[in-house]
């Protein structure tokens, strides 16, 4: 298993498009956190998903943003008419368990948006 | 409110020393406090864990105590290289609202040659 993977790596969007990026966790991790981080700033929580379930989205946007965790396939974090101030790397974690006790969070490598 | 702090300012030490980081959180008694490290342009990497109930733990040159009195956390590397500089980030379930960990913002670490 190679982990956390995030793809792609580097996406560029011009405003007003959309975003799509796509998160496979770890396998046998049932639970996917999405993360935000501006320069220089510490990661900020957006949604907290299982399969086919969202279970804690208090740190995402009310509007263009949302996010799903399809029974199969990757875990998709959707950014609707993307703003310059979308610019940033999203991170997406797995972990065996809730808030990742015992275990910790397992990352993967990001993808940086840039709205150009 | 609820907050973490981690000092800002990069810590810069010589090779060889022993690198002490601070967390030290507000408002709330967590029952868990975690340690991750980031490198420039990846993910944060989990380090260690610590329970409430545990004032100390180690991993090779890594130890992390939790004092649940001070509201703190200090991270230890011993013997420090050149290879441990990077982003240094503590992470708690700072929110009984919220079913994922709070992180700080994290403090820079400089090893020196």
């Amino acid at each position: 298993n190679a982990g956390v993977m995030q793809n792609p790596r580097h996406l560029v969007r011009r405003r007003g498009q959309e975003a799509r990026l796509r998160c496979s966790p770890m396998k046998g991790h049932s639970h996917v956190y999405w993360y935000r981080q501006l320069p220089e700033e510490g990661l900020k929580f957006m949604v907290y998903l299982q399969k086919e379930n969202i279970i804690d989205e208090s740190g995402m946007p009310k509007e263009r943003f949302s996010a799903e965790f399809p029974k199969e396939g990757p875990s998709i974090l959707r950014i609707q008419q993307v703003v310059r101030g979308d610019s940033a790397a999203y991170f997406c974690a797995s972990s065996p368990r809730d808030r990742g006790i015992d275990y910790g969070y397992t990352f993967g490598s990001g993808t940086r948006l840039t709205v150009v | 409110s609820q907050k973490i702090e981690q000092n800002s300012e990069a810590l810069n030490i010589q090779e060889g020393k022993t690198a002490t980081l601070t967390c030290n959180y507000t408002n709330y008694s967590p029952a868990y406090l975690q340690w991750y490290r980031q490198d420039p342009g990846r993910g944060p990497v989990f380090l260690l864990l610590i329970r409430e109930n545990e004032k100390e733990k180690r991993k090779e040159r890594l130890k992390v105590t939790f004092d649940t009195t001070l509201k703190q956390s200090l991270f230890h590397i011993t013997a420090s290289q050149p290879a441990d500089s990077a982003t240094y980030l503590c992470a708690l379930d700072l929110d009984t609202g919220r079913r994922a960990l709070t992180f700080g913002s994290g403090t820079r670490l400089q090893v020196q040659p």
